[in-house]
């Protein structure tokens, strides 16, 4: 079974851009969250999709919005973008939803200059 | 206000001897809780994970035991091999109340040869 993959890898932009992570999960799951990785703070949550709805939602600001298609892929977009958003960007899967066993993509690594 | 907390942000042991490592949490209602490793460059791997209706759980070389009165958790590994060294993240969730996952911040384990 293929692993949880998302793109691009690797990603710089400047302050005042916005962005747009992609991330597929494992086939069959239907939970699909994001995390905020920074030095020092963890991996932060950022929200959980579930067949096509958000169900939970951390604490971030509304410059960090989420989706999910029919086919449970997922995006995460990050808008007016500012220094303090540059953090490696994680997207996990899991069958019964985020309390449980999540699988998790390589990341994306953002910065922003 | 953090909810688990990994109080070591390292940790060194010699290989073939027993590394623990130890997570704290706030939240009485948290009812499962689960370890990852996460590699660089790599997004965090499952290792294990325990219901709060147990105390103890074992899988091969890492055990994992719960202690609900202290509000403490920790993970044995047995013997500890190079391979082991990562960041491990403990986790913790309510799932009568949400599906969100809290993370702590991490401890490097280096096992030393």
């Amino acid at each position: 079974k293929a692993g949880v993959t998302q793109t691009p890898r690797y990603l710089i932009k400047t302050r005042g851009q916005q962005v747009t992570l992609s991330c597929s999960p494992i086939s069959g799951h239907r939970s699909v969250s994001w995390y905020q990785q920074t030095p020092g703070q963890g991996l932060q949550f950022l929200f959980e999709y579930f067949s096509e709805t958000q169900r939970n939602k951390g604490n971030f600001p509304g410059r960090f919005s989420g989706r999910q298609f029919s086919n449970s892929r997922s995006e995460m977009n990050v808008s007016t973008l500012e220094l303090g958003d540059s953090a490696l960007y994680l997207c996990a899967s899991s069958l019964q939803g985020a309390n449980y066993e999540q699988y998790f993509g390589p990341g994306t690594r953002l910065t922003v200059t | 206000d953090q909810q688990v907390k990994q109080n070591s942000p390292s940790l060194s042991v010699q290989e073939g001897r027993i590394s623990i490592l130890n997570c704290d949490y706030t939240n009485s209602m948290f009812d499962y809780f689960l370890w990852y490793k996460k590699y660089p460059a790599e997004g965090p791997t499952f290792l294990i994970s325990i219901s709060s209706i147990k105390d103890k759980n074992e899988d091969g070389r890492f055990t994992v035991f719960l202690n609900k009165s202290a509000k403490h958790l920790s993970l044995h590994i047995v013997p500890s091999q190079p391979g082991d060294s990562a960041v491990y993240f403990c986790a913790a969730s309510d799932g009568n109340r949400d599906d969100k996952i809290i993370f702590g911040k991490g401890t490097r384990l280096h096992i030393l040869p």
